[in-house]
């Protein structure tokens, strides 16, 4: 499979635990935010997206938080699967109309059963 | 899977080749993008395409030309590349629309290597 990177931070969890992944992000003008996930040999596959008149989203068995004070961004993923591992993303953007993501290195969650 | 399709898959050329990438969206949308992965780096945004029309290219080297001939199809072209070049190319589209930004649906990518 590809390989999408070789020094990203590591979440190990076990099948059926919470997954919480943080991503800090820089523009305090960004009105936007995605998470992606990426899995070995693919692309990019959007997850969930929260804007920034929000601080809270839920989707199924994934929530994001947003809190803009401190500009940090967080997926959550309930009873984490096997089918979950992967690379996260997350992105932000400020762009109205066409989109210029800013994406984050990532996060790598390994889920062993 | 996502619409977004991407030919080749695989990819290894000379630094004298010349080579093109295909992408090809299926969802009606009206904008296209390039990002370059590379190992140690975020996805880094390369061109950008909204109603066919280049709206964005983010200091890209000459040896990398992008061509957008309709919405649904986004070329990058490639000549005397570099060793350092070697990456993976995502193609993404999106539906954007004037007062919000949306999400963007990537291809599988195109994985490069350059000898």
């Amino acid at each position: 499979g590809e390989s999408v990177g070789l020094h990203l931070p590591t979440l190990s969890v076990q099948e059926g635990d919470n997954s919480i992944i943080n991503c800090a992000y820089s523009n305090s003008a960004s009105d936007y935010f995605i998470w992606y996930k990426q899995e070995s040999g693919k692309g990019p596959q959007f997850i969930i997206d929260i804007r920034s008149n929000m601080d809270k989203r839920q989707g199924q068995r994934v929530t994001v938080l947003l809190n803009k004070t401190v500009k940090h961004l967080s997926l959550q993923i309930a009873a984490t699967q096997p089918g979950d591992s992967a690379v996260y993303f997350c992105a932000e953007t400020l762009n109205s109309g066409y989109s210029t993501l800013t994406f984050g290195k990532g996060t790598m969650l390994l889920v062993s059963p | 899977e996502t619409g977004v399709t991407q030919t080749p898959r695989h990819l290894v050329m000379g630094m004298t080749n010349k080579k093109s990438l295909k992408c090809e969206q299926h969802l009606g949308h009206n904008a296209m993008y390039w990002y370059k992965q590379s190992a140690k780096k975020p996805l880094e945004l390369m061109f950008v395409y909204s109603l066919e029309e280049r709206v964005e290219n983010n200091s890209v080297p000459s040896r990398f030309s992008p061509e957008c001939p309709n919405s649904s199809h986004l070329f990058l072209h490639l000549h005397t590349l570099q060793p350092e070049d070697s990456a993976l190319y995502l193609c993404a589209s999106s539906q954007d629309r004037q007062e919000f930004s949306y999400e963007q649906y990537f291809g599988p990518g195109t994985r490069l290597t350059v000898t």
